[in-house]
């Protein structure tokens, strides 16, 4: 089982709200974890959005929007990242990253599509 | 501004090596810790390990243990990571990349080059 499992595609309306999911190897507690976003266009390199563990240990990359945010479902043991009022530049691929065991793991990503 | 400014696409042949560099521009990489991530086509991102040069600390993710060195240079301009012997599925971007803050903690990745593409092919 992979350590972070997130879905491949995801398609929501501009304006509309999407929520990206990563869900955690069950082994693993979310909530001792700082969750990591990043944004990727094609061609481009990633790009940092936020991290989140909780409430009181977040941070928000240098310019990007309050309309993403983070937070958990611990009883999904999932981090969530969360697109509200979409836009068609929202459309990308987005990654979750971990610090697991000394070593960075990434999510397979999954593709959100703006439509 | 921070910049990371990594070297040409590289065209190799299998069994052969590659090495990619990543300089960052208007100071050095001396104490932040410069992680490399691949990601082959259309696939996802891979993080291939990271140094921190001025604490001499680096470390490898399992999957390339052996294969892979990564180093930089005295001076700490430039960080390099060498991949041996290569095979078609090592084709991919080779990303640098490092935190904001300075140190060993892990941190996430605010800045990244721009990708080189490294081609093995026979």
């Amino acid at each position: 089982q992979a350590v972070l499992t997130q879905p491949s595609s995801l398609s929501a309306s501009p304006g509309a709200s999407a929520s990206l999911t990563c869900t955690l190897r069950s082994d693993i507690n979310v909530g001792t974890y700082r969750i990591y976003w990043y944004q990727q266009k094609p061609g481009s390199p990633p790009q940092f959005l936020l991290r989140y563990k909780s409430d009181s240990d977040k941070q928000q990359g240098s310019g990007v929007p309050s309309r993403f945010s983070g937070f958990k479902d611990v009883s999904a043991n999932a981090g969530i990242l969360v697109i509200s009022g979409l836009q068609s530049e929202d459309e990308a691929d987005y990654y979750c990253m971990i610090w697991h065991s000394s070593a960075v793991v990434f999510g397979g990503g999954t593709k959100l599509t703006v439509l | 501004q921070v910049q990371m400014v990594q070297s040409g696409a590289e065209v190799k042949k299998p069994g052969s090596s590659v090495k990619v560099s990543c300089k960052a521009s208007g100071g050095t990489l001396s104490n932040y810790a410069i992680s490399w991530v691949r990601q082959a086509p259309g696939q996802g991102l891979e993080w291939m390990g990271r140094i921190i040069p001025r604490l001499e600390i680096v470390n490898y993710a399992q999957t390339f243990q052996g294969r892979v060195t990564i180093t930089a240079d005295k001076s700490a301009t430039t960080a390099y990571m060498e991949l041996s012997s290569l095979r078609s599925e090592d084709t991919a971007v080779y990303y640098c990349a490092r935190p904001h803050y300075s140190g060993s903690r892990p941190e996430g990745f605010d800045y990244w080059g721009q990708g080189t593409l490294v081609t093995v092919s026979s």
